[in-house]
């Protein structure tokens, strides 16, 4: 069955400094991987996705992620964090169903950058 | 441009009262289309998906019930609510075949009481 987890509840990090919010996955076959981010009260907004290709992602407000399919893992980076980043981030994978393309939702990893 | 839309943004019902969430997407033709609940600001569970006018598959067994009888339209109700219905329903649509994301409206907030 396919799966993802997010290992961490919440990450803290510095305004300025490197941020990484983790997430391995497990499926049978070529995975499908997304990142989501979530503001307070807001829907989910996609910040980038892992079909095929380079292994290094680039996505929205300069976040990027890394594939690494040795360790099956996507974790989301970004050089720099800023305060304004500080939200709920969810890592997903594709089903595997073609036509319906659902998502399994990792259970979420709070982001609060500090001043 | 795509946009999706979804009202109310909230709403406080009481117990054994009815249900009717709305959700419709513009900009595209033949999307799937998803309901997801979100308890407690974290986990999302997706309670249906649709492929077509008139086609539900239901994730969960649960006191809601689905409908899409526009291409680009798509109800979530209940005809009696529970507390526990409490919380954040979110839609989200994708385009047809394999690896697309998903793109979420800005959610309902509903209050059971």
């Amino acid at each position: 069955a396919q799966s993802v987890a997010q290992p961490e509840d919440q990450v803290n990090v510095a305004e300025g400094n490197p941020l990484t919010v983790k997430c391995t996955y497990s499926v049978s076959g070529n995975p499908y991987l997304f990142w989501y981010v979530q503001y307070p009260n807001r829907g989910l907004q996609f910040l980038l996705k892992y079909i095929t290709g380079d292994n290094l992602v680039k996505g929205s407000y300069g976040f990027e992620a890394e594939f690494n399919k040795s360790q099956t893992s996507f974790h989301l980076k970004k050089p720099s964090a800023l305060v304004s980043d500080s939200a709920l981030y969810f890592c997903a994978v594709r089903d595997g169903t073609y036509n319906t393309d659902k998502l399994i939702f990792g259970t979420g990893t709070r982001l609060q950058v500090f001043p | 441009s795509q946009t999706i839309h979804q009202w109310p943004a909230t709403l406080v019902q009481p117990v054994g009262s009815p249900l009717s969430l709305e959700c419709t997407v513009e900009g595209t033709s033949n999307p799937n289309l998803y309901w997801y609940r979100q308890a407690a600001g974290r986990g999302l569970q997706l309670l249906f998906y649709s492929v077509g006018i008139g086609q539900i598959s239901s994730e969960v067994p649960q006191n809601l019930s689905a409908s899409r009888p526009q291409d680009r339209q798509f109800i979530l109700s209940s005809k009696k609510l529970l507390l526990s219905d409490s919380g954040f329903y979110l839609c989200a649509w994708s385009l047809r075949g394999g690896g697309t994301e998903q793109f979420f409206g800005p959610g309902t907030r509903l209050t059971v009481l």
